[in-house]
């Protein structure tokens, strides 16, 4: 099964309104990462958290990590049209013959309505 | 432009022939990734590689091979052997520490489908 959930699995919000998104995960992480995917584009990175930090910025960005609760958010402040895409949440926790390997989860996909 | 390109970007795959989707990278990295998304869903690991000429098995291998022979290259070929090999591929590469704190750097895909 997928190390991260995303939840929810679709929104819809309004151009200028905040969105956010969260992932939960199953067992201890070293990092956990955020990318974004276009529709039919790869997929971009957004921003990288550390075990050992609560919360991060970039530009309109937000990303909060409880590690207690194997959970993390991303915040999207005032949204754009352009901030249309499917969101990942990856995380570290797989390790195959000694590499930690990115386990995705399923990923929410934002739209935002003008 | 530093990045990683896939080709082709569609690919038709008939009953019992063999396909190859081609990724290049100019990033200098040492990791090189293959993945399988499917529609609406995230993505599952198929095959990575860490370093030229070795490789190793991701979650869904059964039906694919690879090769790394060049730093800058790590081609797929989706076999007969997959019975359902519809699906977006997306290669990725990453500089690798074995820490799981970089991030990875995507191409923009290859659509697969069955003739």
């Amino acid at each position: 099964s997928q190390q991260g959930e995303e939840d929810p699995q679709a929104l819809s919000i309004q151009e200028g309104e905040n969105a956010t998104m969260n992932c939960s995960y199953k067992t201890s992480i070293n990092n956990l990462q955020w990318y974004r995917q276009n529709s039919g584009r790869g997929l971009v990175h957004l921003i990288l958290i550390r075990s050992n930090e609560r919360e991060k910025h970039s530009g309109r960005l937000r990303v909060t990590l409880d590690t207690s609760k194997k959970s993390s958010s991303l915040l999207i402040t005032a949204s754009r049209a352009a901030d249309t895409a499917s969101y990942f949440c990856a995380t570290d926790a797989v390790v195959v013959q000694g590499a930690q390997k990115l386990v995705f989860g399923q990923g929410t996909r934002l739209t935002i309505n003008p | 432009d530093g990045g990683i390109t896939q080709s082709p970007k569609y690919l038709f795959r008939k009953e019992g022939q063999n396909v190859t989707l081609s990724c290049e990278q100019n990033l200098n990295h040492d990791a090189m990734y293959w993945y399988r998304q499917d529609p609406g869903q995230g993505l599952r690991l198929i095959y990575y590689s860490q370093i030229v000429n070795d490789f190793q098995k991701g979650d869904i291998a059964e039906g694919y091979s690879v090769s790394r022979e060049k730093k800058e290259s790590f081609p797929l070929t989706v076999t007969s052997a997959q019975k359902n090999p519809t699906a977006f591929y997306l290669c990725a590469s990453s500089i690798d520490r074995g820490t799981g704190d970089q991030p990875q750097h995507f191409g923009d895909g290859t659509r697969l489908s069955i003739l």
